[in-house]
């Protein structure tokens, strides 16, 4: 499976904008790529997909490189809420027979995001 | 409102002793999975179910076994086989579309005693 690289951690002031880089040098042509973000003591929380194309939703962008082997998503202003752990993740979508990939989250150590008032 | 409900929040456990985490969901999602998360670390996957009466083992299986007799119900025991069963355990379901629309429970926090 194609793994991702992510930095431990970032910080950024309040009201600020936060680009997490994403690193996936080895994705497949089919290959979603994924955000989560898990605050303390819950579990993760959808955040965005792409497959080519930057994204953009009510939460964040994701802007996808265009040789698709890194992506970044953007908090375009970071509150106190944002503060949590972001994976991103790859995954094969389903295939027309069952395989071991399909529909499974990888999900590595993520990028602790700190944001200071 | 539709969602994931994870029973207990907090669990304590004797050694040698088999304990059952409950995992409902009302969300019509075929999949459902079963992840640990030890301190500073990521999600490992335990197991996982496509459909009902159907499931397989993921990264870390060991100790651990499920069931899935319904499609809203999966729940996990931990085993007395299962060496170091202090984690975090989180349950998660899916439509079934290839890791799209993940939608998780808030956990249950198991302490061996």
């Amino acid at each position: 499976d194609a793994k991702t690289t992510q930095p431990n951690s970032m910080e950024s002031n309040e009201e600020e904008p936060v680009h997490l880089p994403c690193n996936h040098s080895t994705i497949s042509g089919t290959d979603y790529i994924h955000w989560y973000r898990q605050l303390p003591s819950q579990g993760p929380e959808y955040v965005i997909h792409g497959l080519t194309s930057n994204v953009n939703n009510r939460m964040a962008s994701l802007a996808i490189a265009e040789d698709r082997k890194s992506s970044t998503l953007i908090l375009h202003r970071a509150t106190l809420r944002d503060a949590a752990v972001y994976y991103c993740i790859l995954s094969v979508p389903c295939p027309p027979e069952p395989t071991d990939s399909w529909g499974k989250l990888q999900f590595g150590a993520g990028t602790q995001v700190v944001v200071t008032p | 409102d539709g969602g994931i409900t994870q029973s207990p929040k907090y669990l304590f456990r004797k050694e040698g002793q088999n304990v059952t985490l409950s995992c409902e969901q009302n969300l019509n999602h075929d999949a459902m999975y079963w992840y640990r998360q030890d301190p500073g670390q990521g999600l490992r996957l335990i197991y996982y179910s496509q459909i009902v009466n159907d499931f397989q083992k993921g990264d870390i299986a060991e100790g651990y076994s499920v069931s899935r007799e319904k499609k809203e119900s999966f729940p996990l025991t931990v085993t007395s086989a299962q060496k170091n069963p202090t984690a975090f355990y989180l349950c998660a379901s899916s439509p079934g579309t290839g890791g799209f629309g993940y939608t998780f429970g808030s956990g249950t926090r198991l302490t061996v005693v």
